[in-house]
């Protein structure tokens, strides 16, 4: 059973620092890993990863894969109000050399961004 | 709006009761799950459709829950003689099919449910 771990759980700063999320992940047949946003509604996507050390980045968000290692971290630099949210990272099931979206969830980092 | 599109937002029911929600895909996604979520947990897989066909089902699923996608378009998840325990946000998401590659899914706003 696909497996996915985040850390910490919650998180508070204050405007202007940098956070670093963490996933590390148990699949059988990996192939992506991906980073949803959720403010209290629907997650957003944020990044799929799928090669190892190459880092995806999106404005102040980047992140990157460790496939050696089995993890990945999300960076958010000068942070702002407005980043306040659960993180979730999440792995697709793979069946049979496809992969049809299922999605295996951390249990998300609450992250809290006082001005 | 284009997006996947969830009613209700919100339900409040009588332990007992069913309750049905409904969920629309982004046009020509023919990949649909649902999840639940509860706090302070990341979603939970219920289960997946390919057009009508309704694939897999998680064994959180008991006999009480009930999903369809009958034209292969729109779904309805419903709930037969809610509990308490059944209260959570039921998130509806789509993919499209592009063979072996993956492809994020998208989400809808989710119906909270709340059984009283």
């Amino acid at each position: 059973e696909d497996k996915v771990v985040q850390s910490p759980l919650s998180l508070v700063v204050h405007e202007g620092d940098t956070v670093t999320l963490n996933c590390s992940y148990e699949v059988t047949n990996f192939r992506s890993l991906l980073w949803y946003k959720q403010e209290k509604k629907a997650p957003t996507f944020l990044f799929m990863l799928t090669s190892s050390g190459i880092e995806k980045k999106s404005g102040r968000l980047s992140s990157i894969l460790d496939k050696k290692e089995l993890f990945s971290i999300l960076n958010i630099t000068a942070t702002q109000t407005g980043d306040s949210a659960v993180y979730l990272c999440a792995v697709p099931h793979n069946a049979g050399g496809t992969s049809y979206g299922k999605l295996t969830f951390g249990q998300g980092t609450i992250l809290t961004v006082h001005p | 709006d284009t997006g996947v599109s969830q009613d209700p937002r919100h339900k409040i029911t009588k332990r007992g009761q069913n309750v049905t929600f409904r969920c629309d895909p982004i046009s020509e996604h023919n990949r649909l799950y649902w999840y639940r979520q509860t706090l302070g947990q990341g979603p939970e897989f219920l289960t997946y459709f390919q057009n009508e066909a309704q694939l897999e089902k998680s064994r959180l699923l008991s006999d009480r829950f009930s999903a369809e996608r009958p034209k292969g378009s729109f779904s309805t998840l419903e709930i037969q003689r809610t509990e308490q325990g059944d209260s959570a946000m039921y998130l509806c998401a789509s993919s499209p099919h592009r063979g072996p590659m993956n492809t994020e899914a998208f989400f809808g706003q989710g119906t909270r449910l709340t059984v009283v």
